[in-house]
């Protein structure tokens, strides 16, 4: 069982560079999202997708774009990283945005902006 | 808006206490309610959750108790292991998009 994987687990980039992470589920789920991670303040909503052909922005969505590639994937892109976006990225997936619908958690990539 | 609240880490027990990781929310309406755990290097997993004042959650010996009176869903566990050292996350919903909490260490020692 995959459940949600993530490409990659690690990355170091330059300040300016672009990059995008790539996140997939294999639980047909229909809803994903992206969160980042900081120490001390949980995870927060970065972007989501309620369905294959949606996407919203979540709480800190500024600097990042997000594509809804088909219902098995989802990516984000940093167009210009900063320093400010180092961070640890998890995608999570359910199986539809209904508040008892449970999410399940990739394993994370580790973002560093230099 | 809503929010979590969770009790200061880290915490630290020694193997076999009994453990409580405080938690209290505020919403505008009746959100459902999660404790994830993540390990090490790993992502979240959901620990246990609960969907209704009253309701109870549990799961490899955890449980925590809805009290919309008190709008609090405290993690409890009666007798903790090494292997139960992690970040514990509680978080809400009411729309499927997760508020969390900022997180709490748990170390146990054998």
């Amino acid at each position: 069982n995959a459940g949600v994987t993530q490409t990659p687990k690690f990355q170091v980039l330059k300040t300016g560079q672009s990059m995008t992470l790539q996140c997939a589920q294999d639980m047909n789920h229909n809803s994903m999202y992206w969160y980042r991670q900081d120490p001390g303040m949980g995870l927060r909503l970065i972007y989501y997708s309620a369905s294959e052909g949606t996407t919203d922005k979540g709480e800190v969505p500024n600097g990042y774009n997000v594509s809804r590639l088909n219902k098995r994937e989802f990516s984000l892109r940093l167009e210009s990283a900063a320093p400010s976006q180092t961070s640890v990225y998890f995608c999570a997936s359910s199986h539809r945005d209904r508040g008892e619908q449970p999410q399940h958690f990739g394993d994370g990539t580790r973002l560093s902006i230099l | 808006g809503n929010s979590v609240t969770q009790m200061e880490g880290p915490v630290t027990l020694s193997e076999e206490a009994f453990l409580t990781i405080n938690c209290t929310y505020t919403a505008t309406g009746y959100p459902s309610l999660f404790w994830y755990v993540q390990y090490p290097g790993e992502g979240l997993q959901l620990l246990l959750k609960a969907t209704k004042a009253d309701d109870k959650g549990s799961n490899k010996g955890f449980e925590a108790t809805y009290r919309k009176e008190t709008t609090s869903f405290h993690l409890e566990k009666g007798s903790v292991q090494v292997s139960d050292s992690a970040v514990y996350f509680c978080a809400l919903t009411m729309t499927g998009k997760l508020i969390f909490g900022q997180g709490t260490t748990l170390q146990v020692k054998p």
